[in-house]
């Protein structure tokens, strides 16, 4: 079966350091991948989404990047975080079946 | 890329059905609609998709107008656990965007 982890499940990161977080999908080749967030109270808004390995599409200019070093791996960063930039983060991949499975998510606090 | 309207809120009594609607008056031929639901604190969940024939899974039942402008998303018997926001979506299948708007905050009162 199918399946999507996410990690960590909470972070809280100061103004101006890195950011990692990392995505993996099991079960599925050559997923669509995603990054969304969501401010609190707000909307899903998509950041990135990836077709295949190397293949990034931004959605927003922004503090962040992303990556796909391998087929089922997708990677959210940034070099130095903003305060703006506190959220919940989530991955998601669709296959032939189009439609979408998310991860439990990343809530991410900045301080 | 607003696509789709939905209302901003309603309210369910526990164990009624729950009738969800959305319009997509601008919908092409090749695109589907698709409903996810949000549980607070929790990533999306799939609930079921339909391009123009009406549709009944597990979740729900979907019922998409003929000219399909516009559908309902019906949950048979509400529980208290189905309170969460609810997102109506067209897209082709094709189309790897997936985009969501600002989706119906249902609240089911026992």
């Amino acid at each position: 079966s199918q399946t999507i982890h996410q990690w960590p499940a909470t972070l809280v990161q100061p103004v101006g350091s890195p950011l990692s977080l990392e995505c993996t999908v099991e079960g599925t080749s050559n997923p669509n991948l995603y990054w969304y967030r969501q401010a609190a109270g707000r909307g899903l808004q998509l950041l990135f989404y990836s077709v295949g390995i190397g293949q990034i599409s931004s959605e927003v200019p922004q503090n962040l990047s992303a990556s796909r070093p391998q087929d089922r791996q997708f990677i959210l960063s940034s070099k130095k975080l903003l305060l703006s930039d506190s959220g919940f983060y989530l991955c998601a991949y669709s296959g032939g079946q189009a439609e979408a499975f998310f991860g439990q998510g990343t809530r991410l606090t900045v301080v | 890329d607003a696509k789709t309207t939905q209302p901003t809120s309603m309210d369910c009594a526990e164990g009624r059905a729950a009738n969800l609607p959305c319009n997509h008056s601008t919908i092409s031929g090749n695109e589907y609609v698709y409903w996810y639901r949000q549980i607070h604190s929790q990533g999306p969940q799939y609930i079921i998709h339909g391009l123009k024939n009406n549709e009944t899974n597990e979740m729900a039942s979907l019922i998409i107008t003929e000219d399909r402008k516009s559908s309902t998303l019906i949950l048979p018997h509400a529980t208290l656990r189905d309170t969460a926001v609810y997102y109506c979506i067209v897209r082709v299948q094709s189309d790897y965007k997936l985009s969501f708007g600002a989706g119906t905050t249902v609240t089911v009162r026992a």
